[in-house]
């Protein structure tokens, strides 16, 4: 069983600020990271599927890197709306090669808030 | 949206009852999973299927069995209920598409066990 970590727990912003928080996890065997947007009373959608080291991934606002060397991933939201509030959940899948199950560990993710 | 569907979306049974919880997916993709979602422990992976009759264990697989006998759908069953498998399950499917492997959830399942 994978340790992924989600830092911080949680997160209240003001409108139009910018923000990031950092998921860790182990990197031996690691085959891809994903990123999932939870918003309170529905199903986590998915944000990014990234899987090389080095990999940035966009989409409007919100943006990921990844550095499978160290562990880590980054998700970024540049000026902060009112609709942005949700839980971010990230979740590693250690499966190489196609060969496995494509099982995700899920961190506990980052609530954001941010104030209007 | 991904054709995804779980039903019953809430459930309040008793203590030693068994349950039944189906997730039904009409978007033809091997994989589909069962975790729980409990507040401090996020989501976790119950049992996984990667093709009909194929199933593994997950993470928290005690007390819970799974069946899928056909590629539509995804059963997850209590034996016998007990309090602390109260909690909301959320089925999710996957498939590949491209480069991408994304699981898609379902609307979720909200569970009382008393």
């Amino acid at each position: 069983i994978l340790n992924v970590e989600q830092s911080p727990q949680s997160l209240h912003v003001q409108e139009g600020d910018s923000t990031n928080f950092t998921c860790s996890f182990p990197s031996s065997n690691f085959y891809a990271l994903h990123w999932y947007r939870w918003e309170t009373a529905k199903s986590p959608e998915a944000l990014f599927v990234m899987t090389l080291n080095g990999d940035e991934k966009k989409k409007g606002r919100i943006s990921a890197t990844l550095n499978t060397k160290e562990g880590y991933s980054y998700l970024y939201i540049k000026g902060s709306q009112p609709e942005d509030s949700a839980t971010y959940l990230c979740a590693s899948d250690d499966t190489y090669s196609g060969a496995g199950s494509y099982q995700l560990t899920f961190g506990k993710g980052t609530k954001l808030s941010v104030i209007p | 949206d991904a054709g995804i569907t779980q039903s019953p979306r809430h459930k309040v049974t008793e203590t030693g009852t068994p349950v039944t919880l189906r997730c039904h997916q009409t978007e033809n993709h091997r994989y589909m999973y069962w975790y729980r979602q409990d507040p401090g422990h996020g989501l976790r992976l119950i049992h996984y299927s990667y093709g009909v009759k194929d199933t593994d264990k997950g993470e928290v697989s005690d007390g819970y069995s799974v069946s899928r006998s056909k590629t539509e759908d995804f059963l997850l069953t209590l034996e016998s209920a007990t309090s602390s498998q109260t909690s909301v399950y959320f089925c999710a499917i996957s498939g590949i598409t491209g480069s991408s492997y994304e699981q898609y959830f379902g609307p979720g399942t909200r569970l009382t066990v008393t």
